[in-house]
């Protein structure tokens, strides 16, 4: 059982935009920041975007991330198949002084 | 660039004892904190534990304290992950990782490649 709550699955159509979404807690998502992480099958897994919106060097712009509360969004526009992953969100526990993950949300690209 | 290596994938027995390893170039063992990530077989990530490079000092998942060692060799840039007594419930891959910047809760930026443990009778 993950600490933060992703749904499991989502789909979308080539150039479409679609949402992930990821829900915490006051102790997580409440008081600190929110990262994301793309892990294409068989791969570690990548840092997509962190604290909140930012993007490492090389991920496209396409990808952008927001917070409000205790939830956070990872949002791919102009959808592509090599966008076909697993996507993680991160953030801090301050009750476990430690990261906690989302379960991970499984992105078919129809 | 940081590089992360770990050592290759193991199969053991229940009771039997492990060490994994991850050997980062560059700078990448020299400030930021040092991870090690669980992901069982088709499951989500779990912080096992993390070790703090200027100083040694490890803080552990309370639900891996007790279970794993995690420890640091800086003369030679290598993290360990280490079990005395496997269980079949360790079956896993396991990453190390460094935070991308400093700071106490800095994101998990650079991964290893994973290490494969399988732990069966």
């Amino acid at each position: 059982q993950s600490v933060l709550t992703q749904p499991p699955s989502a789909s979308g159509t080539p150039g479409q935009r679609v949402t992930l979404s990821c829900s915490g807690s006051s102790s997580n998502i409440g008081s600190n920041s929110v990262h994301w992480y793309q892990q294409l099958p068989g791969t570690a897994p990548k840092l997509l975007i962190y604290s909140i919106n930012q993007r490492p060097s090389g991920v496209p712009d396409r990808f952008s991330g927001s917070k409000s509360g205790t939830s956070a969004s990872l949002a791919i526009s102009g959808l592509q198949s090599e966008d076909e992953a697993s996507y993680y969100c991160a953030s801090w526990d301050g009750s476990l002084n430690g990261p906690v993950f989302g379960g991970g949300t499984k992105l078919t690209v129809l | 660039e940081v590089q992360l290596v770990q050592s290759g994938a193991e199969v053991k027995k229940p009771g039997e004892s492990l060490t994994i390893s991850c050997q980062g170039s560059g700078n990448s063992f020299d400030n930021y904190w040092i991870y090690w990530v669980r992901q069982m077989p088709g499951t989500g990530l779990q912080w096992v534990g993390r070790v703090n490079p200027e100083d040694s000092y490890v803080t552990y998942n309370p639900s891996f304290q007790g279970h794993v060692t995690i420890s640091l060799v800086k003369s030679t840039n290598t993290a360990y992950l280490q079990w005395s007594t496997l269980r079949a419930s360790d079956t896993a891959i396991y990453y190390c990782a460094t935070a991308l910047y400093g700071g106490n809760k800095a994101p998990i930026g650079f991964w290893g490649q994973g290490t494969l443990v399988t732990v069966s009778s």
